[in-house]
């Protein structure tokens, strides 16, 4: 099976700008979460959708936001954009089933904030 | 979901094993613990999974002792691309993973 992917790999943004991150999950898998990554704060939970439903959400401004499609596809916005939003961005999917909730990463989307 | 604590960093030299532990002592019955590691900020890469007894995979195994409350990763013949961090995490029902810091294990030539 192909991996988790996310696109695009690397983006360049500007302050107060907004900015969509896309995710695909492994095929047949209906959980999608979405984590950030920075050096001083390390890896944070984002929130996590299954089948087009948010079942749970960090502690992230209003600004951070997501969706899931039919397909289990899945987006992350981020609006108005701030230097701090500088970030690895990390995508993640699952087949839970009624136990283990062992999660798949994908490679990542490296967004600047300048 | 419980809090993982895991020393900040570890040596192990390759061709020996690489013992890697994590303390739960919060752990509750249903919660699994899972241990990923993450190279070069690439996307963390799942290892191995377990919720009483011991696993063995292609990669690792995972030592859980009798009352739950600590693991242990042990990578059999740690090679130079086995240097990374490792996370030890707790999940149970939340659909989130809470990362700590993890362990960066460096393995010495």
């Amino acid at each position: 099976k192909a991996g988790v992917t996310q696109t695009p790999r690397y983006l360049i943004k500007t302050r107060g700008q907004q900015v969509t991150l896309s995710c695909s999950p492994i095929s047949g898998h209906r959980s999608v979460s979405w984590y950030q990554q920075t050096p001083g704060q390390g890896l944070q939970f984002l929130f996590e959708y299954f089948s087009e439903t948010q079942r749970n959400k960090g502690n992230f401004p209003g600004r951070f936001s997501g969706r899931q499609f039919s397909n289990s596809r899945s987006e992350m916005n981020v609006s108005t954009l701030e230097l701090g939003d500088s970030a690895l961005y990390l995508c993640a999917s699952s087949d839970r089933d009624n136990g283990a909730y062992e999660q798949y990463f994908g490679p990542g989307t490296r967004l600047t904030v300048t | 979901d419980a809090k993982t604590t895991q020393p900040t960093s570890m040596d192990c030299a390759e061709g020996r094993a690489a013992n890697l532990p994590c303390n739960h002592s919060t752990i509750s019955g249903n919660e699994y613990v899972y241990w990923y590691r993450q190279i070069h900020s690439q996307g963390p890469q799942y290892i191995i999974h377990g919720l009483k007894n011991n696993e063995t995979n292609e990669m690792a195994s995972l030592i859980i002792t009798e009352d739950r409350k600590s693991s242990t990763l042990i990578l059999p013949h740690a090679t130079l691309r086995d240097t990374a961090v490792y996370y030890c995490i707790v999940e149970s029902g939340t659909y989130k993973y809470i990362f700590g810091t993890g362990t960066r294990l460096k393995v010495l030539a």
